[in-house]
């Protein structure tokens, strides 16, 4: 089955203690992305990235570190939570920009940072 | 940049027709423009794309006027399943970044 899977799901951590978000997509896709979601700002994308060894910054990349090392991983990396991140986090993926095929997303990490 | 306005919620009723529009002034030549729909705790799903005049497929329809400056997404005869939030997006201006807006909640009510 196409998806995109994200690890864990659930996460409360404390301030400081670095963490990673993993995602996964099995679609062979080119372009992934990661999003935070709060309450009355939808969808805020951190960061993105082209193609393997390719990232670059979304809207709110402070606070976030990612990697693309293989086409199908993207994950996302908190060196020092603070609870300000505490969010629901979404992974995306999509074949590529040029097509208009759309995106694909995990099904979210919610992290509480204490 | 393109960025996105929508209204933050409407109420409908059983088996009406729901308008949503959504306004992208700043829309560059090369964005498509993208709805998706969003259950909560659930990761958007998509529901139609277009580029100008209309699109329609087994969900909705997709209106764009000639200046490309809004949009407008129309569910026909929408059910209580239909209640979400649904999102307005448009390619970055370098179709690298993707910009959701706030959504809108659209209630159905019995």
């Amino acid at each position: 089955e196409a998806q995109v899977t994200q690890n864990p799901r659930y996460l409360i951590t404390v301030t400081g203690k670095k963490l990673t978000v993993t995602c996964s997509q099995n679609m062979n896709h080119e372009y992934m992305s990661w999003y935070r979601q709060d309450p009355g700002l939808g969808l805020r994308q951190i960061y993105y990235s082209m193609n393997v060894e390719v990232t670059d910054k979304g809207d709110v990349p402070e606070g976030y570190k990612v990697s693309r090392k293989e086409k199908r991983n993207f994950p996302l990396i908190l060196e020092s939570p603070s609870p300000n991140q505490t969010s629901l986090y979404f992974c995306a993926s999509t074949p590529d920009l040029i097509s208009t095929d759309t995106q694909y997303f995990g099904p979210g990490t919610r992290l509480t940072v204490l | 940049l393109a960025k996105t306005t929508q209204p933050i919620s409407m109420d409908s009723y059983e088996g009406q027709e729901v308008n949503i529009t959504c306004s992208h002034n700043n829309i560059a030549t090369n964005d498509y423009i993208t709805w998706y729909q969003q259950f909560p705790s659930q990761g958007p799903r998509f529901i139609i794309q277009g580029y100008k005049t209309k699109v329609t497929n087994e969900v909705a329809s997709l209106f764009i006027p000639a200046d490309r400056k809004s949009s407008t997404l129309s569910l026909p005869r929408v059910s209580l399943s239909d209640t979400a939030v649904y999102y307005c997006l448009v390619g970055g201006d370098n179709f690298n970044k993707f910009y959701f807006g706030s959504g809108t909640k659209l209630n159905v009510k019995p």
